[in-house]
Parts: C-alpha cells; sequence; structure tokens
C-alpha cells in the first residue's frame, strides 16, 4: 500500500462548480499535512498547510480526519484558473520528509 | 516572499558526464532538499540537509552525491550521469513548509 494515495483524476468540472479531492495516508503517526498546487511543467507551490481544526482560505478548505486517515480539499466557484495537478503532502513525526501523493488532475471547463 | 533558485532550466548532457546542480535560498532555511520528478512516479526525495555540511539519504539516493558548504547553497551531482537520471529536478527549502524552485529538466543522452 502507498504511503500517500490520491485519486489521479482527471476531475473535469465546469466553472462555478464545487470540487473536492481525498488523499489518504497510512502512517497513523502522520503530524503535518499540506496541499500543493502545480502547473504543468512547472515547481509544486504551497497552497495551504491542513490543521487539526480544518482551515480555510477564500475559495479553499482543507479538512483532516485522523480517524479515518485522509486529508480533503473543498474548492468552491471553480474558476478556468483553478485547473492545475493538486497534490498531497504528509510528513512523519519528528521528521523533515515529505512524503507526496502522485496528484489529483483538476480540469476547469469553460 | 522566499526565494529558491536553480542554477539551469535545461540542461542536456552525454552518459558518463559529471553534472552539478545548484540550488540557492534566500531565507536563512536549516533545511533543504533535491527531489526528482517524474511521470506516474511523483516527486521522490534524492537527498536531504538540515545543516550546513550535514546530509542524510533520500528514499533513492544511488547515482547521487550532495554537497552544502554553505547554508544558503545545496549543490546535487551526478558523478557519472546515465540515461535513467534523465528528469526533472526540483530543489526545496523549509524548516516547516518546504518552497520549491522551478526545477532543472535534464536530459542525459
Amino acid at each position: 500500500r502507498k504511503e500517500v494515495e490520491q485519486d489521479p483524476g482527471p476531475f473535469n468540472v465546469p466553472e462555478g462548480a464545487t470540487v473536492a479531492f481525498n488523499c489518504t495516508y497510512s502512517n497513523s503517526a502522520s503530524q503535518s499535512f499540506f496541499w500543493y498546487r502545480q502547473d504543468c511543467r512547472k515547481e509544486p507551490k504551497l497552497l495551504m498547510s491542513v490543521y487539526s481544526s480544518g482551515n480555510e482560505d477564500g475559495r479553499f478548505t482543507a479538512q483532516l480526519n485522523r480517524a479515518s486517515q485522509y486529508i480533503s480539499l473543498l474548492i468552491r466557484d471553480s474558476k478556468l484558473s483553478d485547473s492545475a495537478t493538486y497534490l498531497c503532502v504528509v510528513t512523519a513525526s519528528g521528521t523533515y520528509k515529505y512524503i507526496f501523493g502522485t496528484g489529483t488532475r483538476l480540469k476547469v471547463l469553460a | 516572499d522566499v526565494k529558491v533558485t536553480q542554477s539551469s532550466r535545461y540542461l542536456v548532457k552525454r552518459t558518463g558526464e559529471k553534472v552539478f546542480l545548484e540550488c540557492v535560498q534566500d531565507m536563512d532555511h536549516e533545511n533543504m532538499f533535491w527531489y526528482r520528478q517524474d511521470p506516474g512516479l511523483g516527486l521522490r526525495l534524492i537527498y536531504f540537509s538540515y545543516d550546513v555540511k550535514m546530509k542524510e539519504k533520500g528514499d533513492i539516493p544511488e547515482g547521487y552525491s550532495v554537497s552544502r558548504e554553505k547554508k544558503e547553497r545545496f549543490s546535487l551531482i551526478l558523478e557519472s550521469a546515465s540515461t535513467n537520471q534523465t528528469s526533472m529536478y526540483l530543489c526545496a527549502s523549509g524548516d516547516y513548509e518546504q518552497y520549491f524552485g522551478p526545477g532543472t529538466r535534464l536530459t542525459v543522452t
């Protein structure tokens, strides 16, 4: 079983739609969680950290479910510019190491 | 804003050549990282450094070495490049959240 798993997609959604991605992780000792966004042939860019209480940044909401070992990303009112690959990242307790999922591809259609 | 720069965006080398990839960060981070990214495999950690002259192997260190002589600079070295090292190489720095450089697309022919 992979340490971090994501549905590769693509998720094709119309502009204005709400879309959600989940990411499961296998190590229950994982302590830190992040979502990154990666555009085609560009570097990953930090979208948001994921806190235990959940957090929101504009149209983006991230949630953590420790009991079921998954994190989620919700995007409301999708824009064409949201089209990208979204990478889930998990770190293990006491390490600097990031473990990346292979990403979920989102296409927002006009 | 955090800035991480990499020495080249594109590089073409021949099999057997020694290749140096350099990364510089301007945020005084203790930790720096080298990854490679390949289609279907995602990002994989090659090496990381948590202090000057300190390094640790990541998940795929074979065929690579690193050097960190100054805090802001972390170099990745391919001692003898091979075609299976053709990839996108990404440097990152950060003490909690990681910030990536623009990447170097290396082709070994």
